[in-house]
């Protein structure tokens, strides 16, 4: 069966470190891959989509690698500040190609 | 641009009782989405509309119906309550399918089913 496996322990890191989060999937052959932000009580919002022959993409002080051999995908947040203290979700579209499955997501939790 | 809203936010019902979700989107997007979220099982879909005009079953979609009613609006209809679809419901939309771009989810609809 497909899986999406995210690391279900919160991560906590001082401010000013830089925080990796971990997005591995079984059973995908995906073109794509997009991480989203979760706050308390809100909806998730998109951060970053990479493509299968892009292995690195930059967003202002995030960083997401792609690694379709692997099976893996590594989320950076460089610098990180306690306003980055959030859920974030990594997802796949689903072998229809219409519709994204979801990780069940790793919360971080940035100290000053 | 209000973006995806969905009504209503906050809901209670009794076991047996029927319901409708409603989401409205305002970026003349082609594709929408009903996904619902529970502790420790992550966000999972229930159905989704590719176009207008057409939906179709996601990984839980046992208990529900919806309608694509127009490009605008995709409801989500409970038809008998029970308490295993008290959860966080959340409608979403993209300009076409979700291998091409991004989902815009609105803020949720905290069901709770007694």
């Amino acid at each position: 069966s497909q899986k999406i496996e995210q690391n279900s322990e919160a991560l906590n890191i001082q401010e000013g470190k830089t925080a990796t989060l971990t997005c591995n999937y079984t059973n995908y052959s995906p073109a794509y891959l997009q991480w989203y932000r979760q706050d308390p009580g809100r909806g998730p919002v998109f951060l970053l989509l990479i493509r299968e022959n892009e292995k690195e993409k930059r967003k202002e002080r995030l960083k997401v690698t792609f690694d379709t051999t692997l099976k893996q995908s590594l989320f950076h947040i460089t610098a990180s500040q306690p306003a980055d203290s959030a859920t974030y979700l990594c997802a796949l579209h689903s072998n229809s190609g219409y519709a994204l499955n979801f990780g069940k997501g790793t919360s971080l939790l940035v100290t000053p | 641009n209000a973006g995806v809203t969905q009504t209503p936010k906050f809901q209670v019902l009794k076991t047996g009782q029927s319901m409708t979700l409603q989401c409205a989107q305002d970026m003349n997007h082609n594709s929408m989405y009903w996904y619902r979220q529970d502790p420790g099982m992550g966000l999972r879909l229930i159905y989704y509309s590719a176009s207008e005009g057409t939906t179709d079953k996601g990984e839980v979609p046992n208990g529900y119906n919806v309608s694509r009613l127009n490009k605008r609006e995709f409801s989500l209809r409970l038809e008998s309550a029970a308490p295993s679809q008290t959860s966080v419901y959340f409608c979403a939309s993209s300009l076409a399918g979700a291998n091409t771009g991004e989902l815009f989810f609105g803020e949720g609809s905290r069901l709770t089913v007694l």
